[in-house]
């Protein structure tokens, strides 16, 4: 069976540090693998997703990058943080041609 | 422009009763539907789904209705017990690629006993 996993799980971090969150997947392999955004008391907002090794895109303009070093190992970056990077952020994945998205468990982000 | 809309932020229902959740869209270019379940500090978990070929999907007490001509679905969860309690999520799919989803903003189902 697959799994997915999401470090760390609670950040605090100050504004204008780096950020670096990580997502890896077990299981199965060259993935579709997505990250998402939950504000306080929103939806889900897609931030990037790839298709394969290398393979970015990005969904809207941020101060946020990502980068998919590996098949199964998907990345969450920022130089500088600030304030409005504060949120919930999810990984997901999916099998190639398949819609359902299965998610990882979060990081919990706050600026200050 | 919000593709997917749930319009109800939340909704109490009392444990054995119906809960209905609705969801609408706007782009008739979406072939695929989903809902998903979350509790708080975790991510969501996925429920059921349905393609845009069947107006009904039923997974034990989960039914989830689709009426393409009012662009609207809908999630049935009969009995409602104490641990559907979360914020419900509705996603759409087909006209992005790479399975993209969409999501509406959740509703919270509160289920009291």
């Amino acid at each position: 069976s697959q799994t997915i996993h999401q470090w760390p799980a609670t950040l605090v971090q100050p504004v204008g540090s780096p950020l670096s969150l990580e997502c890896t997947v077990e299981g199965t392999s060259n993935p579709n693998l997505y990250w998402y955004r939950q504000a306080a008391g929103r939806g889900l907002q897609l931030l990037f997703y790839s298709v394969g090794i290398g393979q970015i895109s990005s969904e809207v303009p941020q101060n946020l990058s990502a980068s998919r070093p590996q098949d199964r190992q998907f990345i969450l970056s920022s130089k500088k943080l600030l304030l409005s990077d504060s949120g919930f952020y999810l990984c997901a994945w999916t099998f190639q041609g398949i819609e359902t998205q299965y998610f990882g468990p979060g990081t919990r982000l706050l600026v200050l | 422009d919000q593709q997917v809309k749930q319009n109800s932020p939340s909704l109490s229902v009392q444990e054995g009763r119906i809960s209905i959740l609705n969801c609408d869209y706007t782009n008739s270019m979406f072939d695929y539907f989903l809902w998903y379940k979350k509790y708080p500090a975790e991510g969501p978990t996925f429920l059921i789904s349905i393609s845009s070929i069947k107006d009904k999907n039923e997974d034990g007490r989960f039914t989830v209705f689709l009426n393409k001509s009012a662009k609207h679905l809908s999630l049935h969860i009969v009995p409602s017990q104490p641990g559907d309690s979360a914020v419900y999520f509705c996603a759409a799919s087909g006209v992005q690629g790479a399975q993209k989803l969409v999501f509406g903003q959740g509703t919270r189902l509160t289920i009291n006993p």
